[in-house]
Protein backbone atom coordinates (compact mmCIF):
# COMPACT_ATOMS: atom_id res chain seq x y z
CA UNK A 1 0.00 0.00 0.00
CA UNK A 2 1.26 3.81 0.12
CA UNK A 3 -0.61 4.88 3.33
CA UNK A 4 1.41 7.79 4.53
CA UNK A 5 0.52 9.19 7.80
CA UNK A 6 1.30 13.02 9.09
CA UNK A 7 0.04 14.79 12.04
CA UNK A 8 -3.31 17.05 10.60
CA UNK A 9 -2.44 19.88 13.01
CA UNK A 10 0.34 21.79 14.39
CA UNK A 11 0.51 24.87 16.18
CA UNK A 12 4.01 27.27 17.05
CA UNK A 13 4.97 30.76 17.63
CA UNK A 14 7.43 32.95 15.71
CA UNK A 15 10.61 32.34 16.10
CA UNK A 16 10.32 28.84 17.12
CA UNK A 17 11.35 25.48 15.44
CA UNK A 18 8.66 22.87 14.19
CA UNK A 19 9.19 19.25 13.30
CA UNK A 20 6.65 17.70 11.09
CA UNK A 21 6.96 13.52 10.96
CA UNK A 22 5.62 11.52 7.91
CA UNK A 23 5.41 7.86 7.79
CA UNK A 24 4.84 5.81 4.68
CA UNK A 25 4.97 2.30 3.61
CA UNK A 26 8.37 1.19 2.56
CA UNK A 27 7.87 -1.10 -0.16
CA UNK A 28 8.42 -0.06 -3.92
CA UNK A 29 10.08 3.18 -2.52
CA UNK A 30 10.95 6.30 -4.74
CA UNK A 31 11.41 9.25 -2.94
CA UNK A 32 9.89 11.55 -0.44
CA UNK A 33 8.31 14.89 -1.33
CA UNK A 34 7.88 17.63 0.87
CA UNK A 35 5.49 20.69 -0.43
CA UNK A 36 3.61 23.65 0.82
CA UNK A 37 0.67 24.87 0.47
CA UNK A 38 -1.26 27.70 0.97
CA UNK A 39 -4.71 28.10 1.55
CA UNK A 40 -6.42 28.08 -1.93
CA UNK A 41 -3.09 27.97 -3.84
CA UNK A 42 -1.33 25.68 -5.47
CA UNK A 43 1.30 23.50 -4.11
CA UNK A 44 5.20 24.71 -3.73
CA UNK A 45 8.06 22.44 -3.91
CA UNK A 46 10.10 22.38 -0.94
CA UNK A 47 12.30 19.20 -0.71
CA UNK A 48 13.18 15.89 -2.58
CA UNK A 49 14.86 13.28 -0.48
CA UNK A 50 15.70 9.86 -1.98
CA UNK A 51 18.61 8.40 -0.11
CA UNK A 52 19.17 8.64 3.89
CA UNK A 53 19.77 11.94 5.96
CA UNK A 54 19.44 15.39 6.13
CA UNK A 55 18.83 18.05 3.53
CA UNK A 56 19.21 21.17 4.32
CA UNK A 57 17.65 24.25 2.06
CA UNK A 58 17.73 27.81 4.45
CA UNK A 59 15.12 27.49 7.37
CA UNK A 60 13.65 24.79 6.01
CA UNK A 61 15.36 20.93 6.25
CA UNK A 62 14.16 17.44 5.43
CA UNK A 63 15.02 14.35 6.79
CA UNK A 64 14.72 10.96 5.25
CA UNK A 65 15.54 7.33 6.57
CA UNK A 66 14.33 4.58 4.25
CA UNK A 67 14.33 1.65 6.68
CA UNK A 68 11.98 3.37 9.13
CA UNK A 69 9.74 4.84 6.25
CA UNK A 70 10.40 8.18 8.23
CA UNK A 71 10.74 11.65 7.23
CA UNK A 72 10.34 15.21 8.81
CA UNK A 73 10.51 18.65 7.92
CA UNK A 74 12.17 20.94 10.03
CA UNK A 75 11.20 24.79 10.06
CA UNK A 76 13.49 26.81 11.94
CA UNK A 77 12.97 30.61 12.86
CA UNK A 78 9.13 30.00 11.79
CA UNK A 79 7.71 33.04 10.21
CA UNK A 80 3.55 34.26 10.35
CA UNK A 81 3.99 33.20 6.49
CA UNK A 82 4.81 29.95 6.78
CA UNK A 83 1.63 29.42 8.71
CA UNK A 84 0.25 26.86 5.56
CA UNK A 85 -0.62 23.27 5.11
CA UNK A 86 2.65 20.48 4.64
CA UNK A 87 2.05 18.00 2.38
CA UNK A 88 4.14 14.99 2.38
CA UNK A 89 4.36 12.54 -0.80
CA UNK A 90 5.45 9.62 -2.20
CA UNK A 91 5.95 8.08 -5.40
CA UNK A 92 3.62 5.48 -6.35
CA UNK A 93 4.81 2.45 -6.92
CA UNK A 94 5.33 2.34 -10.31
CA UNK A 95 7.20 5.80 -9.73
CA UNK A 96 4.91 7.46 -12.18
CA UNK A 97 3.27 10.16 -9.92
CA UNK A 98 2.55 11.78 -6.46
CA UNK A 99 0.68 9.79 -3.48
CA UNK A 100 0.05 12.71 -1.25
CA UNK A 101 -0.41 12.32 3.07
CA UNK A 102 -3.62 14.30 4.05
CA UNK A 103 -1.35 16.95 4.91
CA UNK A 104 -0.73 18.82 8.29
CA UNK A 105 -1.80 22.66 9.05
CA UNK A 106 0.84 24.64 10.71
CA UNK A 107 -0.53 27.44 12.50
CA UNK A 108 2.09 30.37 13.54
CA UNK A 109 0.97 32.80 16.03
CA UNK A 110 2.73 35.60 16.79
CA UNK B 1 11.71 29.57 -14.78
CA UNK B 2 9.50 26.88 -12.73
CA UNK B 3 6.84 28.19 -14.06
CA UNK B 4 2.73 26.50 -14.84
CA UNK B 5 0.13 28.71 -15.82
CA UNK B 6 -3.36 27.79 -16.00
CA UNK B 7 -6.92 29.25 -17.20
CA UNK B 8 -9.33 30.22 -16.25
CA UNK B 9 -8.69 30.46 -12.64
CA UNK B 10 -12.22 30.01 -11.87
CA UNK B 11 -15.28 28.60 -13.49
CA UNK B 12 -18.71 28.18 -13.18
CA UNK B 13 -20.57 26.00 -15.15
CA UNK B 14 -24.07 23.89 -15.72
CA UNK B 15 -24.57 20.04 -15.24
CA UNK B 16 -25.34 20.67 -19.52
CA UNK B 17 -22.34 22.63 -20.21
CA UNK B 18 -18.65 21.67 -22.28
CA UNK B 19 -15.97 22.96 -20.86
CA UNK B 20 -12.45 23.14 -20.75
CA UNK B 21 -9.45 23.60 -18.56
CA UNK B 22 -5.83 24.45 -19.47
CA UNK B 23 -2.40 23.87 -18.63
CA UNK B 24 0.79 25.18 -19.88
CA UNK B 25 4.59 25.25 -19.37
CA UNK B 26 7.06 25.81 -21.62
CA UNK B 27 9.85 24.67 -19.50
CA UNK B 28 10.73 21.70 -21.60
CA UNK B 29 9.07 19.46 -19.24
CA UNK B 30 7.95 15.98 -20.82
CA UNK B 31 5.60 14.99 -18.14
CA UNK B 32 2.37 16.54 -17.51
CA UNK B 33 -0.40 16.03 -14.58
CA UNK B 34 -4.04 16.52 -13.54
CA UNK B 35 -4.77 16.27 -9.73
CA UNK B 36 -8.06 16.88 -8.18
CA UNK B 37 -7.90 18.30 -4.87
CA UNK B 38 -11.21 19.55 -2.52
CA UNK B 39 -11.49 21.09 0.40
CA UNK B 40 -9.07 20.21 3.47
CA UNK B 41 -7.89 17.25 0.98
CA UNK B 42 -4.97 16.14 -0.42
CA UNK B 43 -4.45 16.62 -4.42
CA UNK B 44 -5.75 13.28 -5.96
CA UNK B 45 -4.03 12.00 -9.25
CA UNK B 46 -6.38 12.10 -12.30
CA UNK B 47 -4.24 11.95 -15.56
CA UNK B 48 -0.28 11.28 -16.47
CA UNK B 49 1.21 12.42 -19.71
CA UNK B 50 4.24 11.25 -20.47
CA UNK B 51 5.78 12.62 -23.98
CA UNK B 52 2.68 13.48 -25.23
CA UNK B 53 1.43 10.38 -24.38
CA UNK B 54 -1.51 9.06 -21.83
CA UNK B 55 -0.08 7.13 -19.46
CA UNK B 56 -1.84 7.04 -16.48
CA UNK B 57 -5.92 7.19 -16.05
CA UNK B 58 -7.08 6.70 -12.06
CA UNK B 59 -10.13 5.31 -13.29
CA UNK B 60 -11.44 8.87 -13.92
CA UNK B 61 -14.80 9.31 -14.97
CA UNK B 62 -15.49 9.41 -18.86
CA UNK B 63 -17.30 13.02 -18.21
CA UNK B 64 -13.30 14.09 -17.83
CA UNK B 65 -11.28 13.85 -20.78
CA UNK B 66 -7.94 14.77 -20.91
CA UNK B 67 -5.81 15.85 -24.55
CA UNK B 68 -2.23 17.16 -25.07
CA UNK B 69 -1.76 18.56 -28.36
CA UNK B 70 1.63 18.91 -28.05
CA UNK B 71 5.01 18.75 -25.25
CA UNK B 72 3.85 22.23 -24.11
CA UNK B 73 -0.22 22.10 -23.69
CA UNK B 74 -2.50 19.76 -21.37
CA UNK B 75 -6.15 20.12 -21.46
CA UNK B 76 -8.85 18.71 -19.96
CA UNK B 77 -12.43 18.62 -21.32
CA UNK B 78 -15.30 18.26 -18.83
CA UNK B 79 -19.03 17.76 -20.21
CA UNK B 80 -22.45 16.82 -17.97
CA UNK B 81 -20.32 16.88 -14.39
CA UNK B 82 -21.68 16.56 -11.65
CA UNK B 83 -22.05 19.12 -8.05
CA UNK B 84 -19.84 16.95 -6.48
CA UNK B 85 -17.25 17.22 -8.90
CA UNK B 86 -16.24 21.19 -8.01
CA UNK B 87 -12.97 21.16 -6.56
CA UNK B 88 -9.63 22.61 -7.30
CA UNK B 89 -7.86 20.92 -10.82
CA UNK B 90 -4.48 21.17 -10.71
CA UNK B 91 -1.86 20.70 -13.80
CA UNK B 92 1.51 19.97 -12.61
CA UNK B 93 5.14 18.85 -15.00
CA UNK B 94 8.03 17.40 -14.14
CA UNK B 95 11.42 17.35 -16.42
CA UNK B 96 11.94 14.06 -17.97
CA UNK B 97 9.32 12.11 -17.03
CA UNK B 98 7.52 10.79 -13.86
CA UNK B 99 10.09 10.57 -11.07
CA UNK B 100 11.53 13.54 -11.47
CA UNK B 101 9.91 16.74 -9.55
CA UNK B 102 7.01 17.97 -10.22
CA UNK B 103 6.30 22.01 -10.17
CA UNK B 104 2.38 22.92 -9.74
CA UNK B 105 0.39 25.52 -11.01
CA UNK B 106 -2.08 27.43 -9.75
CA UNK B 107 -5.07 25.55 -10.01
CA UNK B 108 -8.71 26.09 -11.42
CA UNK B 109 -11.46 26.62 -8.94
CA UNK B 110 -14.55 24.74 -10.44
CA UNK B 111 -17.75 24.95 -9.39
CA UNK B 112 -20.89 22.55 -10.92
CA UNK B 113 -24.20 23.76 -10.12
Amino acid sequence: GQNIDQPTEMTATEGAIVQINCTYQTSGFNGLFWYQQHAGEAPTFLSYNVLDGLEEKGRFSSFLSRSKGYSYLLLKELQMKDSASYLCAKKNQAGTALIFGKGTTLSVSS
Amino acid sequence: DTEVTQTPKHLVMGMTNKKSLKCEQHMGHRAMYWYKQKAKKPPELMFVYSYEKLSINESVPSRFSPECPNSSLLNLHLHALQPEDSALYLCASSRRGEQETQYFGPGTRLLVL
